[in-house]
């Protein structure tokens, strides 16, 4: 398998417009998770979803922020409009629900919002 | 409520240096712990895990046993190299969703 994919890697944005991350989780995982991670702020869970529905959303930071997973494959992290403090990297992360075993991680997406 | 404590970093070692890295828990039930690293550039991956009290991780020469009467999980490597230079994450998490974790500790070993 190819783990968990993310795109883009690197995205540099101006204030105000919109950003979309994108996460393919791995094949057969039914949870899907987003985190962000910055220096001051350290690795925050946002949202995570199970079998594409959304779980806990208690850790998106504002109405900016929304998250979708249309179906299994394939999730969405949408800031509109962005804003400089966003500027972090982004990761997606699946895990299955069988098997006692842990969250893969994608390799991120540093957003810089300028 | 749940949460993890790491040791503030960053821990900087002369390579073959003993290596502990402290964590420490707050969990309402009997979660699974963890210990992920993260490489620069990188997602994180997993670098091992317990899933019971006094059950033993180990992986790559790094070990870290369950202690639930001190609700520790403490991350220990006899030799480190130059390559374990990255930052490691302990986490907690019930029934493998949801996840909790801590800070981050950031390592440089030196040669």
């Amino acid at each position: 398998d190819a783990g968990v994919i993310q795109s883009p890697r690197h995205e540099v944005t101006e204030m105000g417009q919109e950003v979309t991350l994108r996460c393919k989780p791995i094949s057969g995982h039914d949870y899907l998770f987003w985190y962000r991670q910055t220096m001051m702020r350290g690795l925050e869970l946002l949202i995570y979803f199970n079998n594409n529905v959304p779980i806990d959303d208690s850790g998106m930071p504002e109405d900016r922020f929304s998250a979708k997973m249309p179906n299994a494959s394939f999730s969405t992290l949408k800031i509109q409009p962005s804003e400089p403090r966003d500027s972090a990297v982004y990761f997606c992360a699946s895990s299955p629900s069988r098997g006692n075993t842990e969250a893969f991680f994608g390799q991120g997406t540093r957003l810089t919002v300028v | 409520g749940n949460s993890v404590t790491q040791m503030e970093g960053p821990v900087t070692l002369s390579e073959e240096a003993f290596l502990t890295i402290n964590c420490t828990y707050t969990a309402t039930g009997y979660p699974s712990l963890f210990w992920y690293v993260q490489y620069p550039g990188e997602g994180l991956q997993l670098l091992l895990k317990a899933t019971k009290a006094d059950d033993k991780g180990s992986n790559k020469g790094f070990e870290a046993t369950y202690r639930k009467e001190t609700t520790s999980f403490h991350l220990e490597k006899g030799s480190v190299q130059v390559s374990d230079s990255a930052v490691y994450f302990c986490a907690l998490s019930y029934n493998f969703n949801k996840f909790y974790f801590g800070s981050g500790t950031k390592l440089n070993v030196k040669p």
